[in-house]
C-alpha cells in the first residue's frame, strides 16, 4: 500500500487562474479532509469528503471547492487563484469507523501563484 | 472556538538533554489530541495520540484537563528527533464526522 498519494508535486500558476489538485486514499479509507498549509503555519482545514459529499468545510471561500469518486479519491479545486493561495495542500485520509479517525496525510501538492 | 496554541515556534536543545514541546487547547467537550511530526523531506505523521497513552521513540504526552494543556516530553533528546513537531485537536463536526484543528507548530532542532 503506497499510503496516500498526491499529485501533482508541485504546480505554478499565475493570478486568476483555475487548478486541480489530486488525492488517492489510503486503501481501505473512505474518507477524504483537504488542508492548506501555509508557510511557517500549521495545516488549515479546507474540507471533508465521506460518501461523495462535502461533510464540513472550513473558513475557505467558494473558490474552493471539491469532489469525491466512486473509488474515493478525491479533487481540489481553486479557482479565480489569487497570491494568497499559494502554499502546500495536504490530503488526509481516515476510515469512519476507525480509530479515533486517524488521519493518514499525503505528502502535499506545492502550488505557487505568481 | 476549539483552537491549538503552541507557544513555542522554535526549540534548540543539546543531544541528552529533557525536551518539552508545549501545548495548550481550548475545547469545551471531551478532547481528543494528537502529536504529529514531520521529519525533513517527509510527511506529516501521528507521532502519539492520547488515548493510547503510550511511549513513541520515547516521547510521551499526558493531558491534562485542568490546564488544558497535552505537552509532548522526552527525557533524553536525540539528534534524530530534530523535526516540526504539530499539536492537534481532533473534535467532533456532524455526525460521524470529525475536524483535526492543528496547532502552529514547533521546530525542535537537537544539536550535537
Amino acid at each position: 500500500d503506497a499510503g496516500v498519494t498526491q499529485s501533482p508535486t508541485h504546480l505554478i500558476k499565475t493570478r486568476g487562474q483555475q487548478v486541480t489538485l489530486r488525492c488517492s486514499p489510503k486503501s481501505g479509507h473512505d474518507t477524504v479532509s483537504w488542508y492548506q498549509q501555509a508557510l511557517g503555519q500549521g495545516p488549515q482545514f479546507i474540507f471533508q469528503y465521506y460518501e461523495e459529499e462535502e461533510r464540513q468545510r472550513g473558513n475557505f471561500p467558494d473558490r474552493f471547492s471539491g469532489h469525491q469518486f466512486p473509488n474515493y479519491s478525491s479533487e481540489l479545486n481553486v479557482n479565480a487563484l489569487l497570491l494568497g493561495d499559494s502554499a502546500l495542500y495536504l490530503c488526509a485520509s481516515s476510515f469512519t469507523s476507525g480509530r479515533a479517525n486517524e488521519q493518514f496525510f499525503g505528502p502535499g501538492t506545492r502550488l505557487t501563484v505568481l | 472556538a476549539q483552537r491549538v496554541t503552541q507557544p513555542e515556534k522554535l526549540l534548540s536543545v543539546f543531544k541528552g538533554a529533557p525536551v518539552e514541546l508545549k501545548c495548550n487547547y481550548s475545547y469545551s467537550g471531551s478532547p481528543e489530541l494528537f502529536w504529529y511530526v514531520q521529519y525533513s523531506r517527509q510527511r506529516l505523521q501521528l507521532l502519539l495520540r492520547h488515548i493510547s497513552r503510550e511511549s513513541i521513540k520515547g516521547f510521551t504526552a499526558d493531558l491534562n484537563k485542568g490546564e488544558t494543556s497535552f505537552h509532548l516530553k522526552k527525557p533524553f533528546a536525540q539528534e534524530e528527533d530534530s523535526a516540526m513537531y504539530y499539536c492537534a485537536l481532533l473534535y467532533p463536526i456532524i455526525q460521524g464526522a470529525q475536524k483535526l484543528v492543528f496547532g502552529q507548530g514547533t521546530r525542535l532542532t537537537i544539536n550535537p
